[in-house]
C-alpha cells in the first residue's frame, strides 16, 4: 500500500526558532499533499494544501508566513513552523494522493508531536 | 460547504461485543464518506470509503459502514470488537468537486475485557 513518512515523529524546541517538518511519500508520486493540525481529543483541521511546483493554498485563519509549505517533488512536501510559540505546540499531519480529488485517497503519514517550551 | 457530527465523544465497548459509531453529515449533494481509525501518537488509517453504489460498505478489519441518504448518516460498525480496536474513529466527508475532507470530532473507543 501507499506509504507516507514523516521526520521529525516529534520535536521539541525554545520559542522564537523554526522548525521544519519533511512529508515524504514512499512508495508512489504524490501530486497532492495536504497538512492538517491536531488539537488533543480536537478533529483534524486543515491548514494548506499543496501541489507539487506551486505555492500552497491555506485555509482561512492561517498565517502563511508562519507555516511556510514547500512541496518541491512529487515525493516531498515541508512545513516550516517559523519563530514558533508555544501555542504552535500541536500534533501536525501530513497526508499525500496522487491528485487533488476527494474521490483519490489521501494517504497520512504518522504525525509530528511539535513541543514549543 | 460540508460537515460532519460525530455525536459520541467515547464509547465503551467489553470485548466481543458489537460497535455502532455514529456519524451524521451535512452536504447538499451526494457525498463521498470516509471512515479514519487513529492509535495513538500514530497518523490516519482508511477503514472504509462511500463514493456511491452500494450502500452498506465493507472495509479492513472487520469493520462495515451503512450510508442512509434519508438520515444523513453514515455509521460504522463491527460485530465483535477486539481490544486492538481501541483507538480514535474520525468520520469524514468530501465533495465530488472539492478535494478537502471535513472532518468530525473524532469518537473514542476504548475496549474492557
Amino acid at each position: 500500500g501507499a506509504v507516507v513518512s514523516q521526520h521529525p515523529s516529534r520535536v521539541i524546541c525554545k520559542s522564537g526558532t523554526s522548525v521544519k517538518i519533511e512529508c515524504r511519500s514512499l512508495d508512489f508520486q504524490a501530486t497532492t499533499m495536504f497538512w492538517y493540525r491536531q488539537f488533543p481529543k480536537k478533529s483534524l483541521m486543515l491548514m494548506a494544501t499543496s501541489n507539487e511546483g506551486s505555492k500552497a493554498t491555506y485555509e482561512q485563519g492561517v498565517e502563511k508566513d508562519k507555516f511556510l509549505i514547500n512541496h518541491a517533488s512529487l515525493t516531498l512536501s515541508t512545513l516550516t513552523v517559523t519563530s514558533a510559540h508555544p501555542e504552535d505546540s500541536s500534533f501536525y499531519i501530513c497526508s499525500a494522493s496522487t491528485s487533488g480529488g476527494a474521490d483519490n485517497e489521501q494517504f497520512f503519514g504518522p504525525g509530528t508531536r511539535l513541543t514549543v517550551l | 460547504a460540508q460537515s460532519v457530527t460525530q455525536p459520541d465523544i467515547h464509547i465503551t465497548v467489553s470485548e466481543g461485543a458489537s460497535l455502532e459509531l455514529r456519524c451524521n453529515y451535512s452536504y447538499g449533494a451526494t457525498p463521498y464518506l470516509f471512515w479514519y481509525v487513529q492509535s495513538p501518537g500514530q497518523g490516519l488509517q482508511l477503514l472504509l470509503k462511500y463514493f456511491s453504489g452500494d450502500t452498506l460498505v465493507q472495509g479492513i478489519k472487520g469493520f462495515e459502514a451503512e450510508f442512509k441518504r434519508s438520515q444523513s448518516s453514515f455509521n460504522l460498525r463491527k460485530p465483535s470488537v477486539h481490544w486492538s480496536d481501541a483507538a480514535e474513529y474520525f468520520c469524514a466527508v468530501g465533495a465530488s468537486n472539492d478535494y478537502k475532507l471535513s472532518f468530525g470530532a473524532g469518537t473514542t473507543v476504548t475496549v474492557r475485557a
